[in-house]
């Protein structure tokens, strides 16, 4: 079974600074991975995906995320945050039995920005 | 388009009564997903339907679930005899898949069940 690790619960970041979001998955196969974010009252928006070639992948509001199959890594990163990026942040990996429809979420990262 | 629709947005109820869900995905869209979200956590996927058939369900469904997509648009999800433990946010979610590969899921802004 797959399955996603967000090994930071919490990360506090300045504003303006970079940010470097992490994620280890656990598959058998070639994974397809996603980054979603969560503000408070929202549904889940996609912010980038990985399904194959070019293993560093551009997102929404300025995101990337690098698959870094050695280290069954897909770590998410941005140059400079924005006190709007404040919000909860969830990597998941599609499973391959229903057509990489269902996914398997991590538990998250809260982003905080401090001024 | 006005997105996955989930409806209502909060439901209070005491432990023992049935509650339902309802949820209206994007139009074109022939799949749909519930997850369930507790705090703390990330969202766990419950089950999903291609058009109109179930065609997958985790075991975190107990019996006292049922989820339903009858004519292949919106879908309700029931659950009977509610428990504390039952406290969740339940999200929906809808793509447009059935090809070769990935689909990408649209999320709605989910139901939050409190259970007395």
């Amino acid at each position: 079974a797959q399955s996603v690790t967000q090994p930071d619960i919490h990360i506090t970041v300045s504003e303006g600074a970079s940010l470097e979001l992490r994620c280890n998955y656990s598959y058998g196969a070639t994974p397809y991975l996603f980054w979603y974010v969560q503000s408070p009252g929202q549904g889940l928006q996609l912010l980038l995906k990985y399904f194959s070639g070019d293993t560093l992948v551009q997102g929404i509001k300025g995101f990337e995320a690098e698959f870094k199959r050695s280290q069954s890594s897909f770590n998410l990163r941005k140059p400079s945050v924005h006190w709007s990026d404040a919000a909860e942040y969830f990597c998941a990996v599609g499973a391959a039995n229903s057509g990489y429809s269902t996914l398997t979420f991590g538990k998250g990262t809260m982003l905080l920005v401090s001024p | 388009d006005t997105g996955v629709s989930q409806d209502p947005r909060h439901k209070i109820t005491k432990r023992g009564q049935n509650v339902t869900f309802r949820c209206d995905p994007i139009s074109e869209h022939n799949r749909l997903y519930w997850y369930r979200q507790t705090l703390g956590q990330g969202p766990e996927f419950l089950t999903y339907f291609q058009n109109e058939a179930q065609l997958e369900k985790s075991r975190l469904l107990s019996d006292r679930f049922s989820a339903e997509r009858p004519k292949g648009s919106f879908s309700t999800l029931e659950i009977q005899r509610t428990e504390q433990g039952d406290s969740a946010m339940y999200l929906c979610a809808s793509s447009f898949g059935g090809g070769s590969g990935a689909n990408v899921l649209t999320f709605g802004a989910g139901s939050r069940l409190t259970v007395l």
